[in-house]
């Protein structure tokens, strides 16, 4: 089984701060990783796949990076909006998904 | 419109039984895997199993906390992915969505809205 584990778990930051979630897999998994955002009450929505894709109708201040073993979400201006929890995922084995991080308004 | 819609959900007692379904429109059905992830509240996302297309033989798989109790089953006829939950446990109560990768690109692109499974008695 590969594990991902996110850091950190809670992030607490301001509108227009850049923030950084990492991503960790316990084995190598390639470019195979993709991020969620979820808000309270809805389904997780697709933010990036391959690592570093950014899926149709994502603004453009969302950002992924790496590759193998670490990877990164990179929110490069953060909006009201954008005040919700995050989650890393691969398909390589199961279970895919990284234990989330919650971005709160400071 | 490309989308997917869970129903099902209730409440069932510990030991009880309960079928989910997921209809499937806007895309090729038959051609994806169709996945269950659930989510208890206040926690993160667990996945459940999924199927494969009929290309892939229908191949199953399910995570250890569901194996032997869970069965996942599709009607491509009816573009329909289900989900068969026996001897349920309190363990079980969560919002259940139905999700697959129309892009072949190794991620959720399409979710449910969910249908909340609780388990009391």
């Amino acid at each position: 089984d590969i594990q991902l584990t996110q850091s950190p778990s809670f992030l607490s930051a301001s509108v227009g701060d850049r923030v950084t979630i990492t991503c960790r897999a316990s084995q190598g998994i390639s470019s195979y990783l993709a991020w969620y955002q979820q808000k309270p009450g809805k389904a997780p929505k697709l933010l990036i796949y391959a690592a570093s894709t950014l899926q149709s109708g994502v603004p453009s201040r969302f950002s992924g990076s790496g590759s193998g073993t670490e990877f990164t979400l990179t929110i490069s201006s953060l909006q009201p909006e954008d005040f919700a929890t995050y989650y890393c995922q691969q398909l390589n084995s199961y279970p895919p998904f990284g234990g989330g991080t919650k971005v709160e308004i400071k | 419109e490309v989308q997917l819609v869970e129903s099902g959900g209730g409440l069932v007692q510990p030991g009880g039984s309960l079928k989910l379904s997921c209809a499937a429109s806007g895309f090729t059905f038959s051609g994806s895997a169709m996945h269950w992830v659930r989510q208890a509240s206040g926690k993160g996302l667990e996945w459940v199993g999924r199927i494969r297309s009929k290309a892939n033989s229908y191949a199953t798989a399910y995570a250890a906390s569901v194996k032997g109790r869970f069965t996942i089953s599709r009607d491509d006829s009816k573009n329909t992915a289900y989900l068969q939950m026996n001897s349920l446990k309190t363990e079980d109560t969560a919002v259940y969505y139905c999700t697959t990768d129309t892009a072949m690109a190794y991620a959720f692109d399409i979710w449910g809205q969910g249908t909340m499974v609780t388990v009391s008695s």
